[in-house]
């Protein structure tokens, strides 16, 4: 099976713009996480989608969202960067149920 | 609350054992995980352990799970240059229909030639 891909691996983005990131997961997983790396806070846990709904969220501010399409394929959305939204997202994608995530190889967002 | 810690660095020489601990807060953890991280890539899951077991391995990899001090390690066996990487150390907490997995810092090792 193909692993979980995200698109752009790479994103330069200014300050006040909105971005999009994508997540492709592995096929007959339902479920697709999204996390943010960044040097000081480390990983930390932004949402979970299942079926379309957000199942699970973490501590992020409403500027932060995702959706997830019937075919499992989800995408998060950042409005309004700011500096300190420069960061590593990566998404995980898991079957309903299970305790494995896999995860993608990240998105690189530079915020300007 | 949750929180997971591990030491930031560790350095050892091929051939050598590597031992990378963690200690973990959160007594309703259900699973257990390592996860490696190389330069530029995503997380790459190594193993898990279930918080009802002591110990589990895998090829060169052991897992001890200490429940009663809430420690876990990974010890890796004829460390190997490849092996230089990050790893996280991960609980999967679950509770009022909600769950997440809480990752480490992570813990850089270093492998010399």
């Amino acid at each position: 099976k193909a692993g979980v891909t995200q698109t752009p691996r790479y994103l330069i983005k200014t300050r006040g713009q909105q971005v999009t990131l994508s997540c492709s997961p592995i096929s007959g997983h339902r479920s697709v996480s999204w996390y943010q790396q960044t040097p000081g806070q480390g990983l930390q846990f932004l949402f979970e989608y299942f079926s379309e709904t957000q199942r699970n969220k973490g501590n992020f501010p409403g500027r932060f969202s995702g959706r997830q399409f019937s075919n499992s394929r989800s995408e998060m959305n950042v409005s309004t960067l700011e500096l300190g939204d420069s960061a590593l997202y990566l998404c995980a994608s898991t079957e309903d149920s299970a305790y494995e995530q896999y995860f993608g190889p990240g998105t690189r967002l530079t915020v300007t | 609350g949750e929180d997971v810690e591990q030491s930031l660095f560790l350095s050892v020489r091929e051939g050598d054992s590597s031992v990378i601990n963690c200690t973990y807060t959160d007594s309703s953890s259900t699973y257990l995980y390592w996860y490696k991280q190389e330069p530029g890539a995503g997380l790459q899951l190594l193993t898990y352990i279930f918080s009802n077991m002591d110990m589990k391995q895998d090829q060169r990899l052991t897992v001890l799970l200490n429940k009663k001090d809430k420690h876990l390690s990974l010890r890796i066996a004829d460390t190997q240059t490849g092996d230089s990487a990050i790893y996280f150390c991960a609980e999967w907490v679950s509770g009022a229909g909600s769950y997440q997995l809480t990752f480490g810092k992570g813990t850089k090792l270093s492998v010399i030639p």
